[in-house]
């Protein structure tokens, strides 16, 4: 049971570049979560998804874009990289009942340059 | 809206000996969740104690026990007996219930606190 697998581990972008992070699961969840870590802060919720064909914005949408065409899969597209994206980046699933907590991925370490 | 502060950047404690963690939220609501993350440097983020607003007992897991006081919305975590593994960030974290007005009750974190483990 691999529960969510993040890729790549790191990346290193230039200014303008783009690219999708991509998160999967194989525990059925309905809920799936990006989220953003920067240095010295908490997490911050970029999108969210509660099932497949439906996603909505978080706390720090600007920037992203998110699909979410099967339930396995929640990838997040970052379109003309800044600096101000550089940070980890998480993905972490749930099911539906309240009783469990999330699952998170290992993280991407992203650094725009 | 809803927010969790951890004012306590860094913290130290001796190996076996006993630390508390602090975390306060602001929140209007009555039903919600409380949990603590431990984040080791490997970045992996893992659940270590979770508590239910309308449940009055303290969460306990072993060597991690929190000390829920509602009224002061204050959530603080004690880890007894540390171990030099137990050296990580924690995070406090709060959810709403899910409600049908579209609240979707996702996590809100705070800061962070650094707990260093000297053997």
């Amino acid at each position: 049971n691999a529960g969510v697998t993040q890729t790549p581990k790191f990346r290193i972008l230039k200014i303008g570049q783009s690219m999708t992070l991509q998160c999967a699961q194989d525990m059925n969840h309905n809920y799936m979560y990006w989220y953003r870590q920067d240095p010295g802060m908490g997490l911050k919720l970029i999108y969210y998804s509660v099932g497949a064909g439906i996603t909505d914005k978080g706390e720090v949408p600007n920037g992203y874009n998110v699909s979410r065409s099967t339930t396995e899969d929640f990838p997040l597209r970052l379109e003309l990289a800044a600096p101000s994206q550089t940070s980890v980046y998480f993905c972490a699933s749930r099911p539906q009942s309240l009783d469990y907590g999330y699952t998170f991925g290992s993280g991407t370490r992203l650094t725009v340059v | 809206a809803q927010t969790v502060t951890q004012s306590q950047p860094e913290m130290s404690v001796q190996e076996a000996e006993t630390v508390t963690l602090s975390c306060t939220y602001d929140t209007s609501e009555s039903d919600y969740y409380l949990f603590w993350y431990k984040q080791p440097p490997s970045r992996q983020m893992i659940l270590v104690i979770r508590q239910e607003a309308y449940k009055q007992q303290n969460a306990t897991e072993n060597r991690f026990s929190v000390n829920f006081q509602k009224a002061a919305k204050s959530f603080s975590l004690k880890i007894s007996d540390s171990q030099l593994g137990d050296a990580a960030m924690y995070f406090c974290a709060y959810r709403i219930r899910p409600n049908y007005g579209g609240s979707q009750g996702n996590l809100i974190f705070g800061k962070g606190t650094k707990l260093s483990v000297k053997p």
